[in-house]
Protein backbone atom coordinates (compact mmCIF):
# COMPACT_ATOMS: atom_id res chain seq x y z
CA UNK A 1 0.00 0.00 0.00
CA UNK A 2 0.80 3.93 0.05
CA UNK A 3 1.60 4.24 -3.68
CA UNK A 4 1.99 7.47 -5.42
CA UNK A 5 2.38 8.15 -9.11
CA UNK A 6 3.36 10.59 -11.10
CA UNK A 7 2.51 11.73 -14.48
CA UNK A 8 4.31 12.54 -16.87
CA UNK A 9 7.25 10.48 -15.51
CA UNK A 10 9.51 12.73 -18.44
CA UNK A 11 8.84 15.68 -20.30
CA UNK A 12 10.58 17.83 -23.00
CA UNK A 13 9.12 21.72 -23.67
CA UNK A 14 9.85 24.74 -25.35
CA UNK A 15 10.85 27.78 -23.73
CA UNK A 16 8.10 29.15 -22.95
CA UNK A 17 5.48 26.69 -22.46
CA UNK A 18 3.61 25.63 -19.50
CA UNK A 19 3.78 22.50 -18.18
CA UNK A 20 1.89 20.18 -15.95
CA UNK A 21 2.90 17.67 -13.69
CA UNK A 22 0.40 15.54 -11.74
CA UNK A 23 0.60 13.74 -8.61
CA UNK A 24 -1.80 11.13 -7.05
CA UNK A 25 -1.89 9.16 -4.18
CA UNK A 26 -3.35 6.03 -5.41
CA UNK A 27 -3.90 3.36 -2.79
CA UNK A 28 -4.39 5.96 0.69
CA UNK A 29 -6.18 9.18 0.82
CA UNK A 30 -3.81 12.26 1.20
CA UNK A 31 -4.60 15.62 3.17
CA UNK A 32 -1.16 17.28 2.14
CA UNK A 33 0.93 16.35 -0.58
CA UNK A 34 4.32 18.28 -0.87
CA UNK A 35 6.46 19.13 -3.59
CA UNK A 36 10.08 19.03 -3.87
CA UNK A 37 12.66 20.14 -6.89
CA UNK A 38 15.97 18.55 -7.34
CA UNK A 39 18.97 19.70 -9.34
CA UNK A 40 21.66 16.88 -10.44
CA UNK A 41 23.56 16.01 -7.42
CA UNK A 42 21.80 18.19 -5.41
CA UNK A 43 20.01 16.79 -2.45
CA UNK A 44 15.80 17.51 -2.50
CA UNK A 45 14.83 21.33 -2.40
CA UNK A 46 11.42 21.88 -0.78
CA UNK A 47 9.27 23.69 -2.83
CA UNK A 48 5.91 23.74 -1.21
CA UNK A 49 3.24 22.46 0.95
CA UNK A 50 -0.28 21.37 -0.81
CA UNK A 51 -3.36 21.02 1.35
CA UNK A 52 -6.56 19.64 -0.38
CA UNK A 53 -9.13 22.29 -0.60
CA UNK A 54 -7.07 25.53 0.39
CA UNK A 55 -3.95 27.07 -1.60
CA UNK A 56 -0.24 26.21 -1.20
CA UNK A 57 2.32 27.30 0.88
CA UNK A 58 5.31 28.24 -0.66
CA UNK A 59 8.93 27.80 0.70
CA UNK A 60 11.20 31.29 0.70
CA UNK A 61 12.17 31.80 -2.76
CA UNK A 62 10.50 30.04 -4.29
CA UNK A 63 7.38 31.77 -7.21
CA UNK A 64 3.95 30.90 -6.31
CA UNK A 65 2.95 32.85 -9.85
CA UNK A 66 5.44 30.27 -11.61
CA UNK A 67 4.46 26.92 -10.04
CA UNK A 68 0.82 26.84 -9.87
CA UNK A 69 -0.57 24.00 -6.87
CA UNK A 70 -3.63 22.95 -7.36
CA UNK A 71 -4.73 20.39 -4.78
CA UNK A 72 -8.54 19.70 -5.94
CA UNK A 73 -8.87 16.34 -4.20
CA UNK A 74 -7.45 13.94 -1.53
CA UNK A 75 -5.82 11.75 -4.26
CA UNK A 76 -4.68 14.33 -6.45
CA UNK A 77 -2.25 17.33 -6.66
CA UNK A 78 -0.96 19.27 -9.55
CA UNK A 79 2.24 21.20 -9.90
CA UNK A 80 1.76 23.89 -13.65
CA UNK A 81 5.21 25.47 -14.36
CA UNK A 82 4.12 27.87 -16.19
CA UNK A 83 6.21 29.84 -19.21
CA UNK A 84 9.23 27.66 -18.44
CA UNK A 85 12.64 28.43 -18.86
CA UNK A 86 15.35 26.19 -19.20
CA UNK A 87 16.67 26.82 -15.66
CA UNK A 88 13.24 25.06 -14.80
CA UNK A 89 14.79 21.85 -16.01
CA UNK A 90 14.80 19.85 -12.84
CA UNK A 91 13.81 16.63 -11.17
CA UNK A 92 10.74 17.47 -9.64
CA UNK A 93 9.00 14.87 -7.45
CA UNK A 94 5.70 14.56 -5.32
CA UNK A 95 5.09 13.26 -1.58
CA UNK A 96 1.99 12.39 0.10
CA UNK A 97 1.17 12.45 3.58
CA UNK A 98 -1.22 9.52 4.38
CA UNK A 99 -4.39 10.37 6.68
CA UNK A 100 -7.03 7.71 7.82
CA UNK A 101 -6.03 4.07 8.62
CA UNK A 102 -3.20 4.33 6.68
CA UNK A 103 0.12 4.96 8.55
CA UNK A 104 -0.51 8.37 9.13
CA UNK A 105 3.45 9.30 10.76
CA UNK A 106 5.12 9.26 7.34
CA UNK A 107 5.38 10.73 3.69
CA UNK A 108 5.71 8.77 0.36
CA UNK A 109 7.16 9.55 -2.78
CA UNK A 110 6.48 9.80 -6.05
CA UNK A 111 9.12 8.58 -8.79
CA UNK A 112 9.33 12.04 -10.11
CA UNK A 113 9.31 13.75 -13.23
CA UNK A 114 12.52 14.73 -15.50
CA UNK A 115 11.05 18.07 -17.03
CA UNK A 116 13.86 19.81 -19.37
CA UNK A 117 13.00 22.98 -21.02
CA UNK A 118 14.73 23.38 -24.17
CA UNK B 1 18.08 23.88 7.26
CA UNK B 2 18.25 20.52 7.87
CA UNK B 3 18.78 19.48 11.35
CA UNK B 4 21.38 16.03 10.91
CA UNK B 5 24.62 15.55 9.94
CA UNK B 6 25.86 12.74 8.14
CA UNK B 7 28.81 11.78 6.53
CA UNK B 8 28.96 12.07 2.82
CA UNK B 9 30.16 8.78 1.46
CA UNK B 10 30.42 5.40 2.22
CA UNK B 11 31.67 1.95 0.83
CA UNK B 12 30.63 -1.48 2.00
CA UNK B 13 31.19 -4.61 0.81
CA UNK B 14 28.13 -7.03 -0.78
CA UNK B 15 26.91 -9.12 2.10
CA UNK B 16 28.41 -7.17 5.10
CA UNK B 17 26.24 -5.14 7.11
CA UNK B 18 26.13 -1.51 6.29
CA UNK B 19 26.12 1.05 8.86
CA UNK B 20 25.61 4.42 8.37
CA UNK B 21 25.58 6.79 11.07
CA UNK B 22 23.68 10.56 11.94
CA UNK B 23 24.10 12.78 14.05
CA UNK B 24 20.53 15.34 15.69
CA UNK B 25 22.05 16.94 18.14
CA UNK B 26 19.59 19.41 18.37
CA UNK B 27 16.45 17.08 18.02
CA UNK B 28 13.92 17.85 20.23
CA UNK B 29 10.93 15.47 22.56
CA UNK B 30 8.72 15.19 19.84
CA UNK B 31 10.99 14.91 16.91
CA UNK B 32 11.26 11.39 15.12
CA UNK B 33 14.62 10.40 13.40
CA UNK B 34 13.55 8.86 9.63
CA UNK B 35 15.56 7.14 7.21
CA UNK B 36 14.88 7.42 3.08
CA UNK B 37 16.75 6.48 0.48
CA UNK B 38 16.80 7.73 -3.10
CA UNK B 39 18.34 5.40 -5.94
CA UNK B 40 19.69 7.32 -8.92
CA UNK B 41 16.78 9.21 -10.65
CA UNK B 42 13.87 7.96 -8.42
CA UNK B 43 11.62 9.06 -5.83
CA UNK B 44 13.42 8.85 -2.85
CA UNK B 45 11.69 5.27 -0.71
CA UNK B 46 10.79 5.27 3.00
CA UNK B 47 13.13 2.88 5.00
CA UNK B 48 12.39 3.12 8.82
CA UNK B 49 11.95 5.50 11.53
CA UNK B 50 11.66 5.68 15.89
CA UNK B 51 11.54 7.85 18.21
CA UNK B 52 13.36 6.84 21.17
CA UNK B 53 13.51 2.76 20.90
CA UNK B 54 15.43 0.75 18.71
CA UNK B 55 13.33 -0.48 15.48
CA UNK B 56 13.73 -3.02 12.70
CA UNK B 57 11.46 -4.00 9.55
CA UNK B 58 12.05 -5.93 7.00
CA UNK B 59 14.66 -3.77 4.92
CA UNK B 60 16.87 -2.46 8.05
CA UNK B 61 17.46 -1.47 11.55
CA UNK B 62 17.46 1.76 13.54
CA UNK B 63 19.36 2.08 16.76
CA UNK B 64 19.33 5.46 18.71
CA UNK B 65 21.05 6.22 21.25
CA UNK B 66 20.02 7.04 24.65
CA UNK B 67 20.17 10.46 24.95
CA UNK B 68 18.23 10.71 20.77
CA UNK B 69 21.63 12.93 19.92
CA UNK B 70 22.46 10.26 17.34
CA UNK B 71 21.52 7.25 15.63
CA UNK B 72 22.73 4.65 13.25
CA UNK B 73 20.59 2.75 9.93
CA UNK B 74 22.31 -0.84 9.75
CA UNK B 75 21.75 -2.78 6.38
CA UNK B 76 22.02 -6.15 7.64
CA UNK B 77 23.30 -8.02 4.45
CA UNK B 78 24.02 -5.11 2.19
CA UNK B 79 23.70 -5.91 -1.88
CA UNK B 80 24.23 -4.08 -4.68
CA UNK B 81 20.96 -3.00 -5.13
CA UNK B 82 21.21 -0.70 -1.92
CA UNK B 83 23.61 1.46 -3.74
CA UNK B 84 22.09 4.64 -3.26
CA UNK B 85 21.70 8.16 -1.34
CA UNK B 86 20.47 7.22 2.75
CA UNK B 87 18.91 10.22 4.20
CA UNK B 88 18.48 10.97 7.81
CA UNK B 89 15.75 13.43 8.24
CA UNK B 90 14.35 14.46 12.03
CA UNK B 91 10.80 15.71 11.78
CA UNK B 92 7.34 15.69 13.82
CA UNK B 93 5.19 12.66 12.78
CA UNK B 94 1.91 12.68 11.95
CA UNK B 95 -0.51 13.92 9.22
CA UNK B 96 -0.75 17.60 8.24
CA UNK B 97 1.87 20.57 6.87
CA UNK B 98 4.79 18.55 8.73
CA UNK B 99 7.38 18.96 6.60
CA UNK B 100 10.35 16.96 5.56
CA UNK B 101 13.49 18.76 4.84
CA UNK B 102 16.20 16.81 3.22
CA UNK B 103 20.10 17.17 4.08
CA UNK B 104 23.22 16.15 1.77
CA UNK B 105 22.32 12.53 2.88
CA UNK B 106 25.04 9.33 2.60
CA UNK B 107 26.08 8.00 -0.83
CA UNK B 108 26.39 4.60 0.01
CA UNK B 109 28.34 2.43 -2.19
CA UNK B 110 28.17 -1.14 -2.13
CA UNK B 111 30.79 -3.31 -3.48
CA UNK B 112 31.17 -6.90 -5.22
Amino acid sequence: GAVVSQHPSWVICKSGTSVKIECRSLDFQATTMFWYRQFPKQSLMLMATSNEGSKATYEQGVEKDKFLINHASLTLSTLTVTSAHPEDSSFYICSASASGAIRTDTQYFGPGTRLTVL
Amino acid sequence: DAKTTQPPSMDCAEGRAANLPCNHSTISGNEYVYWYRQIHSQGPQYIIHGLKNNETNEMASLIITEDRKSSTLILPHATLRDTAVYYCIVRVAGTGGFKTIFGAGTRLFVKA
